[in-house]
């Protein structure tokens, strides 16, 4: 089964810190995808990368940067949170193609107090 | 760019009730459609698709049928169940590889 991984469900930071989310993936994807998900807004896109050190910008890249050093770990930064940053965030991870699958993890519900 | 536009929710049916969930697109090309489901709790997972016009993608009693005419792919199923109740999102990938969603729609389903 392909496992995307993300490091925590639940993270409470305070205003002004640099903040790190994790993602992993086990299944030698090229594609790696952070969303935020917000009542009312669906899932928007945070961040694409198609290969290892490439990315491109999403819907909502501002208050966001990201890395991809090595082909399984896709990392989030945010790096002044603030509080409309707090959000549930979720990894997702697929192959190349328009017609292939995304798999997810299962979230990080971030609070920014 | 692309967009993806679904019916608002909640929809609340009673157990056998017949289920659509509207979702229209927008896009510039020819994109592959999906249908994701987010149970509570979970993260979200792979419903159904459809890669071209035409296609009817089906899974777990749910349909849905890509219309290239109406640029649409609403989602059916004929008798829900209580296990039914999440929130499903319409979604499209074309030229780019980028994923995107509409909004989502809360399905509760009441026994």
């Amino acid at each position: 089964d392909v496992k995307v991984t993300q490091s925590s469900r639940y993270l409470v930071k305070r205003t002004g810190e640099k903040v790190f989310l994790e993602c992993v993936q086990d299944m030698d994807h090229e594609n790696m995808f952070w969303y935020r998900q917000d009542p009312g807004l669906g899932l928007r896109l945070i961040y694409f990368s198609y290969d290892v050190k490439m990315k491109e910008k999403g819907d909502i890249p501002e208050g966001y940067s990201v890395s991809r050093e090595k082909k399984e770990r896709f990392s989030l930064i945010l790096e002044s949170a603030s509080t409309n940053q707090t959000s549930m965030y979720l990894c997702a991870s697929s192959l190349s193609g328009t017609n292939t699958e995304a798999f997810f993890g299962q979230g990080t519900r971030l609070t920014v107090v | 760019g692309d967009s993806v536009t679904q019916m608002e929710g909640p929809v609340t049916l009673s157990e056998e009730a017949f289920l659509t969930i509207n979702c229209t697109y927008t896009a510039t090309g020819y994109p592959s459609l999906f249908w994701y489901v987010q149970y509570p709790g979970e993260g979200l997972q792979l419903l159904l698709k459809a890669t071209k016009a035409d296609d009817k993608g089906s899974n777990k009693g749910f349909e849905a049928t890509y219309r290239k005419e109406t640029t649409s792919f609403h989602l059916e199923k004929g008798s829900v169940q209580v296990s039914d109740s999440a929130v499903y999102f319409c979604a499209l990938r074309e030229y780019g590889n980028k994923l995107v969603f509409g909004a989502g729609t809360i399905l509760r389903v009441k026994s």
